[in-house]
This record gives C-alpha cells, structure tokens and sequence, in this order.
C-alpha cells in the first residue's frame, strides 16, 4: 500500500540556516508527489508539485526514484517559513487520490 | 474568490449524538473530497466525488457516516451516530476535475464528541 513518511515532527532552525524537510514515500506504481503547506490561522494550501520542477518562496525539491524520497529544501530559511509542512502522493490514475505524511512543524528562530 | 466554504467551523457535541458538516466548493469545480485529519496525523481521505457521483468511499465508514452531494454542487457530510474517536478536523477540498493537480481546501470543522 501506499505510504509516505515524514521523520520529523518539529524541525527548528536559525533565521539564514538551510532547511530540509524530509519526506519518503513506498508506492509500486509511478507516483506524483506534493509539498502542502499550512501557516498559521491559514488553510492547507499546495506548494509545489515534483513535476513543476520550479521553485516557490526558495522552496525545492528533487524526486529521488532510486532512494523514494522528495526532500524539501531551501538554502536560507526566513521567518515567514514558519508553518505546517506536509508531503503527499498522488495516485493520478485513481483521479487525484492524495496520501498525506503526517506532517513537520518547522519553526524558524530569529 | 471566497475559496472553499464549510459550516461550521466548530462543533461540540455528545456521543451518540448526530452531526453534519457542510462545504461549498469553488465555483466551477466539478470534483470534491472530504478529509479526517486526527491530532498529529496528515488529512486522510473520506470520499470524493466527481460532479454528484461518489466515485471513491473505500474509507467512508458506512455504518456511521453518510455523504451526498446533491446537484453536484454543496455536499454534506454527517455522522449518526458521533462516537469519541470521531472527534477531528474534517477538511473538504475541491479540484478543476479528477485531472487536476491542485486541490483546494477549505478551512475546516473542527468537531470535538464528549
């Protein structure tokens, strides 16, 4: 079955450390991955697809195949990164069924 | 654009209790999903429709909880009887179509059974 992994509850780092959030995934077919985001008082909200390939708020991440994970990473973390990170998986062949990690708090300290 | 709608955004509530959740997509979204996000845990899928047919509810628990969608636009969701361990957030979310990537979530209910 399919099954995303999120190691890390809470991840704290300084204002201007890197960051990486990290996700692994188990899935026999060809998956899609996301990275979700909830700030504060705000709603669970998409931040970025492995496919776009693009970078949002210095945000990226890299599907890694042969090690099944999507790691999110930003060099030089800000304080508005403060949030609920969460990765998912896409079963697209099901029409869009998401599979959510449990998520990680990353709090950036000033 | 008010996003995706639910009511209310919190309730209290007895066991045995019965109790109904509420969502509006955005306007023109033709598939919607319900979500159960327990304390701790990512949102887990309920049931999702496409228009007002319910295309996926292998995790809708159907001696408890029913669902519809009618006209394929609202949809409610209910829960007779509530029971203790269905205290939750239920997001609903909507998407374009079953090929869109992006889903759009509401702000959610919070529903807590005593």
């Amino acid at each position: 079955a399919q099954r995303v992994t999120q190691p890390e509850k809470l991840l704290s780092v300084f204002k201007g450390a890197p960051v990486e959030l990290k996700c692994n995934y188990s899935y026999s077919g060809s998956p899609e991955l996301f990275w979700y985001v909830q700030y504060s008082r705000q709603r669970l909200q998409l931040l970025l697809r492995h496919i776009s390939r693009e970078s949002i708020k210095g945000f990226t991440a890299d599907l890694n195949k042969g090690e099944t994970s999507f790691h999110l990473k930003k060099p030089f973390a800000q304080e508005e990164d403060s949030a609920m990170y969460y990765c998912a998986l896409s079963e697209m062949e099901y029409g869009n069924k998401l599979v959510f990690g449990a998520g990680t708090i990353l709090r950036v300290k000033s | 654009e008010a996003g995706v709608v639910q009511s209310p955004r919190y309730k209290i509530i007895e066991k045995k209790q019965p109790v109904a959740f509420w969502c509006n997509p955005i306007s023109g979204h033709n598939t919607l999903y319900w979500y159960r996000q327990n304390l701790g845990q990512g949102p887990e899928l309920l049931i999702r429709y496409e228009n007002e047919e319910a295309v996926d509810d292998s995790q809708l628990p159907k001696d408890r909880f029913s669902a519809e969608r009618l006209k394929g636009v609202d949809s409610t969701l209910k829960i007779q009887p509530a029971e203790l361990g269905d205290s939750a957030v239920y997001l609903c979310a909507s998407s374009l179509d079953r090929r869109s990537y992006e889903q759009y979530f509401g702000p959610g209910t919070r529903l807590t059974v005593t």
